[in-house]
């Protein structure tokens, strides 16, 4: 069956620009999450979807960055007014409750 | 604070040989623990997965140890070949929407 998706696999923006990157979750999965991976760093989580819950935001950076999820599917990361060190990869990841987390393979950001 | 330290941060070995890596962590509570492998470019894959009460688990030639005690793990891989060349990630949970990431060690392997 399909895997986790993200779109666009590499986008670059000008920095003070908003950009929106897309996750599709394993269908069934309830759970998905948001990371960064910037270069040679481990990964940084950023927020975590359950269901209709309120989300977990406790690893957004700052407010320029938000995230949706609309009818229990498809995410949105959305980062506005770029910075430079917004520059990372950003990998989705989606489960069932408690169960083992399947990533994407990431959207490679980059500011200039 | 929760921290996930893994060892060595990288490694370059000859087709054919073994190799460990280490990680140490400092999470608590501890819920379980997993070893991701992650190739260049692409999301990080799950090898195993271990709770607390358990102290090694196996995946084809991948064996991770726990040892909760002295919160140390270790994957051991052997007859390494080309395609192991990655990086390897260990995370431990402390509940199942808290994750704590190492950094990965990365491993070279050469013809």
């Amino acid at each position: 069956g399909a895997g986790v998706s993200q779109s666009p696999s590499n986008k670059v923006t000008e920095k003070g620009k908003d950009v929106e990157l897309r996750c599709d979750p394993i269908s069934g999965h309830t759970a998905l999450y948001w990371y960064r991976q910037s270069l040679g760093q481990g990964l940084e989580f950023l927020i975590y979807f359950q269901g209709n819950s309120a989300p977990d935001k406790s690893g957004l950076p700052s407010d320029r960055f938000s995230a949706e999820r609309t009818g229990g599917s498809v995410s949105t990361l959305t980062i506005q007014r770029t910075q430079q060190e917004d520059s990372a990869v950003y990998l989705c990841a989606s489960s069932h409750p408690s169960a083992e987390q399947f990533f994407g393979p990431g959207t490679r950001l980059t500011v200039l | 604070k929760n921290q996930v330290e893994q060892s060595p941060q990288s490694l370059i070995i000859l087709e054919g040989k073994n190799c460990t890596l280490q990680c140490n962590y400092t999470v608590s509570p501890f819920s379980n623990l997993r070893w991701y492998k992650q190739d260049t470019g692409r999301g990080p894959v799950s090898l195993t997965i271990m709770t607390f009460s358990e102290n090694t688990k196996s995946n084809g030639r991948y064996t991770a140890t726990l040892d909760a005690d002295t919160k140390q793990s270790s994957l051991h891989i052997t007859a390494s070949q080309l395609s192991d060349s990655a990086s390897y990630i260990c995370v431990v949970s402390a509940s199942w929407q808290n994750f704590v990431f190492g950094p990965g060690t990365r491993l070279s392997v050469l013809p």
